[in-house]
């Protein structure tokens, strides 16, 4: 069975400081990779994925997540965090199973809060 | 259209009660999904709906129970819910086909069991 770690529940920083949140995930065949953001009272946003191809992928809000498949990590980076970034990050993974559909399998999230 | 329609947003209903989710996509998707969040935890899948069949079931209790009218709408009828089953319930949509594909989720409905 699949599974995702995000080592980082609760992450705080001040505003322009650099952003990396972990993602870990297990699972021995393809995988597609995502993040998600949920700000507060809304509903999940996607930020990025990777299907195939660079494994340096740029999403949206200045966002960027590098696939490193030797170390089975998907970790989401930003240079400058914003006040704005303070919400709920999941990364997820997809990965069919047995033709029936795709599951995503969600990481417990990270927590940001940035101090403006 | 590249929106996840899902009604009521919020829905309070007591244990005894009959109630529905709904849950509408014009993408064109054939695959639709029901996650449940509980408060600071991630969804969790409940129920995956690949051209109108149900494919899978995450050992869901019975009292909900999920229906795809068409390929088009998704629904989720609840009866003799407990409290513990207060949570966000999501709604997803997604291509289904040979290789993967990003699943774009509705705003949810926020239910409450008293």
């Amino acid at each position: 069975a699949q599974s995702v770690s995000q080592h980082n529940h609760h992450v705080i920083l001040s505003e322009a400081a650099s952003l990396e949140l972990g993602c870990n995930y297990s699972y021995g065949g393809t995988v597609n990779l995502f993040w998600y953001v949920q700000y507060p009272g809304q509903h999940l946003q996607l930020l990025l994925k990777y299907f195939s191809g660079d494994p340096l992928v740029k999403g949206i809000k200045g966002f960027e997540a590098e696939f490193i498949k030797s170390k089975f990590s998907f970790n989401l980076r930003k240079p400058s965090v914003q006040w704005s970034d303070t919400a709920e990050y999941f990364c997820a993974v997809n990965a069919r199973r047995n033709n029936a559909g795709n599951m995503l399998t969600f990481g417990g999230g990270t927590r940001l809060m940035v101090k403006p | 259209d590249t929106e996840v329609t899902q009604t009521p947003k919020h829905l309070v209903m007591g244990m005894t009660n009959k109630k529905s989710l709904k849950c509408e996509q014009h993408m064109g998707h054939r695959a639709m999904y029901w996650y449940k969040q509980k408060a600071k935890k991630p969804p969790e899948l409940m129920f995956v709906y690949s051209y109108e069949k149900l494919s899978i079931n995450e050992s869901v209790p019975s009292r909900f129970s999920p229906e795809c009218p068409n390929s088009s709408l998704l629904n989720l009828h609840l009866h003799a819910l407990q409290p513990e089953d207060s949570a966000l319930y999501l709604c997803a949509s997604s291509h289904q086909g040979p290789s993967y594909n990003e699943q774009f989720f509705g705003p949810g409905t926020r239910l409450t069991v008293l």
